[in-house]
Order: C-alpha cells, then sequence, then structure tokens
C-alpha cells in the first residue's frame, strides 16, 4: 500500500541554522501539507501545497519557513533559522483532493533545536 | 484560531466494553470533519472524512455520526479491544473566502485494558 514517507526521522540542529525537511507524498496526489506537533500540545496545520504554489497557510507558518516541491517526487519545508520553539514533531500528509479526501500522514521528523 | 474540542482527554475502559468520545467545533463555516487514530510512535491514521449534517459512518466496530448544525461529532467504539488503545484525534476543516485551513483537537487517548 502506498504510503507517504519522510526523512530524517530525527534531527538535532543548533540555533540559527537551517533545516530542510524531506517529504515523499503518495505519488498520484495533488495536495501536501505540513504539520506540526509541539510535545504535549495540539497538532497544529502550517501551509498546504496545490499545484506547486502554496494554497493556505497559518500565522504560524511565517518568512522563515518555506516549502517546494523540487522535483516530482519530493516536497520539503524549510526553517531558516531555527529557533528554540521550533523544536517539535513535523509531519508531512497528503490526499487526491482537498477537504472532504482523506490526507495520509507520514511517520513524522523529531526536530530539536539546542 | 478556531477552537476544536475533544473529550474526555482520557479514557479508561476495560476489554468487551463500548465507549464513545466527543469532538466540538465551531458550527459556521463547516467544511469537514477528519477523525484519525494515532498509536504511539506511528503516524495518524484516517478513519473517516464527514462533509454532510447527520452523516453515518462506521469501519468495523468504530463508527462516528456529525451534527453540523450544533457543531459536535460522536465517535463510537463498540466492544473494545486492547488494539483499540490509541490516541483518537479529530480536525475541523474550517471554510473561508481566503481558503480552507485544518484545526486539530488535543485528542482523547483511550486505553483499554484486558
Amino acid at each position: 500500500e502506498p504510503e507517504v514517507t519522510q526523512t530524517p526521522s530525527h534531527q538535532v540542529t543548533q540555533m540559527g541554522q537551517e533545516v530542510i525537511l524531506r517529504c515523499v507524498p503518495i505519488s498520484n496526489h495533488l495536495y501536501f501539507y505540513w504539520y506540526r506537533q509541539i510535545l504535549g500540545q495540539k497538532v497544529e496545520f502550517l501551509v498546504s501545497f496545490y499545484n506547486n504554489e502554496i494554497s493556505e497557510k497559518s500565522e504560524i507558518f511565517d518568512d522563515q519557513f518555506s516549502v517546494e516541491r523540487p522535483d516530482g517526487s519530493n516536497f520539503t519545508l524549510k526553517i531558516r533559522s531555527t529557533k528554540l520553539e521550533d523544536s517539535a514533531m513535523y509531519f508531512c500528509a497528503s490526499s487526491r483532493t482537498v477537504g472532504g479526501e482523506t490526507q495520509y500522514f507520514g511517520p513524522g521528523t523529531r526536530l530539536l533545536v539546542l | 484560531i478556531l477552537n476544536v474540542e475533544q473529550s474526555p482527554q482520557s479514557l479508561h475502559v476495560q476489554e468487551g466494553d463500548s465507549t464513545n468520545f466527543t469532538c466540538s467545533f465551531p458550527s459556521s463555516n463547516f467544511y469537514a470533519l477528519h477523525w484519525y487514530r494515532w498509536e504511539t510512535a506511528k503516524s495518524p491514521e484516517a478513519l473517516f472524512v464527514m462533509t454532510l449534517n447527520g452523516d453515518e459512518k462506521k469501519k468495523g466496530r468504530i463508527s462516528a455520526t456529525l451534527n453540523t448544525k450544533e457543531g459536535y461529532s460522536y465517535l463510537y467504539i463498540k466492544g473494545s479491544q486492547p488494539e483499540d488503545s490509541a490516541t483518537y484525534l479529530c480536525a475541523y476543516l474550517y471554510y473561508s473566502n481566503t481558503g480552507n485551513q485544518f484545526y486539530f483537537g488535543t485528542g482523547t487517548s483511550l486505553t483499554v485494558i484486558p
């Protein structure tokens, strides 16, 4: 069964460094999402992406975040200058369409900013 | 930021008991409600996507109902089994002129005691 994959599974970085989190969505899906969950808190929506551009973003998704689909398979989240409060589990998800369709989640990347 | 509440926060039931929990969400601008099952160290697994008021969906021993007018959804598990132990998350998809965003509840943590 097709699944969403994410790499790396864990990343430790120093404050101020740039990180890139990678996701490979399910191949026939058209909508892609990033979420994060800070330890002990709710899962939070960051951004959705369709047709090679951002379709929605939350107030969390500020200028230090960017997303890209550099080729036909990868979907990346870049954090330009990490802060301590960026430490969280980051989940990628994909769906065939938006809203009324099931989203399939990847296993997540645990990011720790020191 | 819209508030999506789930109750109870955690629940312990005996194997064989039936149980239910609630997701409450704003009744305006409703687009869809998603239920996920999330086991520790795994990614959230989609259970149901519900879009219409009065929707009832069933998957094995798990079923869900939706009331968009009053802003709640119930998830029922009949004859709970230890493998049902997980966190159950709901996600409300909000529709606006500027687009759609997902808002997650904090989840209900279910432990089924053998």
